[in-house]
């Protein structure tokens, strides 16, 4: 099946150890999408790729970056992990570019628990 | 920025049904209204979206005033499994050539018990 796959499911990391999260996808949707979820909390978008266009939000920290190397994979860097990074992070795709009638489709989120 | 506003949360016995009615006020006239699912510890899923009156897949109906100011996601007969919390997103317009993105609210956690 089409979908969407985040590697870990769950990363440890020390304090100020750099991290990389992973998303791939079976999809071919040309936008992929990185949020943050804290616990008890809405998911709140970080970035996004509009294919090889990358769109940061204005209140994501400068410690967070991402990389996508092609249509396929995107990547997640935590340059420089607080305590307060801690949450499920969740990769998302979609079809296109305007929001009438798209849906964006969720990959199962990874989990950084920071030490 | 169209905003929503939900109940925070909702409990239901089992075999009811279940309407969680969404508050979007500012609406903008191609905006679509849009509910999302989500289990603890997963991504959220999508489960359904309108833009006028009524919406009806096999897990859901979306009913849509003619004002389009508020929406109501009905659940037909909940089982513990619907135990979720339902996020309802309207659209943000964006320029075009650039991706939609989708602003949560506090969504509506909905707890079904026997």
């Amino acid at each position: 099946d089409a979908m969407v796959i985040q590697n870990p499911r769950y990363q440890v990391t020390q304090f100020g150890k750099p991290v990389t999260l992973s998303c791939s996808q079976t999809l071919n949707h040309n936008v992929m999408y990185w949020y943050q979820q804290k616990s008890s909390q809405a998911p709140k978008l970080l970035f996004h790729y509009y294919d090889k266009d990358f769109n940061n939000e204005a209140d994501t920290p400068d410690n967070f970056q991402s990389r996508r190397p092609n249509t396929s994979f995107c990547f997640l860097d935590i340059r420089s992990p607080g305590l307060g990074d801690a949450a499920m992070y969740l990769c998302a795709t979609s079809t296109k570019g305007r929001v009438d009638q798209e849906t964006q489709y969720f990959g199962p989120g990874t989990r950084l628990l920071v030490l | 920025l169209a905003k929503t506003t939900q109940p925070i949360s909702m409990d239901s016995y089992e075999g009811q049904e279940v309407n969680i009615t969404c508050s979007h006020n500012n609406i903008a006239t191609n905006d679509y209204i849009t509910w999302y699912q989500q289990f603890p510890s997963q991504g959220p899923r999508f489960i359904i979206q309108g833009y006028k009156t009524k919406v009806t897949n096999e897990v859901a109906s979306l009913f849509i005033p003619a004002d389009r100011k508020s929406s109501t996601l009905s659940l037909p007969r909940v089982s513990l499994s619907d135990t979720a919390v339902y996020y309802c997103l309207v659209g943000d317009e964006q320029p075009t050539g650039t991706a939609s993105k989708l602003t949560f609210g506090t969504g509506t956690r909905l707890q079904v018990t026997l």
